[in-house]
């Protein structure tokens, strides 16, 4: 497609379950990030992707939340173990270019995908 | 996380009046951006900053890159009512990461 896809939109969950959340990048962007907006707040930093560097980590709120990308592509955002404070709208956004600026550096954002964890 | 300090939180305003919203940081940062997201979707980038005291115009929309680097502002002109939604700042220090730090928002409603 022409824009950042993401599924599921919506995700209802009990505590304690695992949930895994996936991003399919526009073709040909080099970088994929993950985000989580809590309700009523602005998007917080979680990974970084970009090519076959290692990932920024740095805002992972905890070791239950991991994310991989294959073959540079589509990429999964696990969150094990859910708890109810993880609920939040997960976001996703690719670029096509490496650190820098200008428009390459420019992030595109999917939908999101809503996690309600019950 | 870290975020960026945004104002106002909302505004309510007149269909036809001028907006305008700010954020601060208490570090530096090489880019500012200003997104506006609407109900259900991600945000979509408005403007984007790359030089200290940029100011650059889309339309309605102007922003400024403040001369300190902490600082930046969003002046919507003639509001309109599809202007209403959430509005973000974004900053990004570059390096090795492209990661972006958000503001918390200002919430824009339009009365027609």
């Amino acid at each position: 497609g022409a824009g950042v896809s993401q599924s599921p939109s919506n995700k209802v969950t009990e505590k304690g379950k695992d949930v895994e959340l996936r991003c399919d990048p526009i073709s040909g962007h080099t970088a994929l990030y993950w985000y989580r907006q809590s309700l009523g707040q602005g998007l917080e930093f979680l990974i970084y992707f970009q090519g076959n560097s290692a990932p920024d980590k740095s805002g992972l709120p905890s070791d239950r939340f991991s994310a991989e990308r294959t073959g540079g592509s589509v990429s999964t955002l696990t969150i094990q173990r859910t708890q109810q404070e993880d609920s939040a709208v997960y976001l996703c956004a690719s670029s096509s270019g490496t650190s820098g600026r200008g428009p390459s550096e420019t992030q595109y954002f999917g939908p999101g995908t809503r996690l309600l964890v019950l | 996380g870290q975020q960026l300090n945004q104002s106002p939180q909302s505004m309510f305003i007149q269909e036809g009046e001028d907006v305008s919203m700010n954020c601060t940081s208490s570090s530096i940062f090489n880019t500012w951006l200003w997104y506006k997201q609407d109900p259900g979707e991600g945000p979509v980038l408005l403007i984007a900053l790359y030089k200290a005291g940029e100011l650059t115009s889309n339309g309605r929309l102007t922003a400024q890159f403040g001369i300190t680097r902490k600082d930046s502002f969003l002046n919507i002109s003639a509001s309109i009512p599809s202007d209403v939604g959430i509005y973000f700042c974004a900053g990004r220090r570059g390096g090795a990461t492209n990661k972006l730090i958000f503001g918390t928002g200002t919430l824009l409603a339009v009365q027609p």
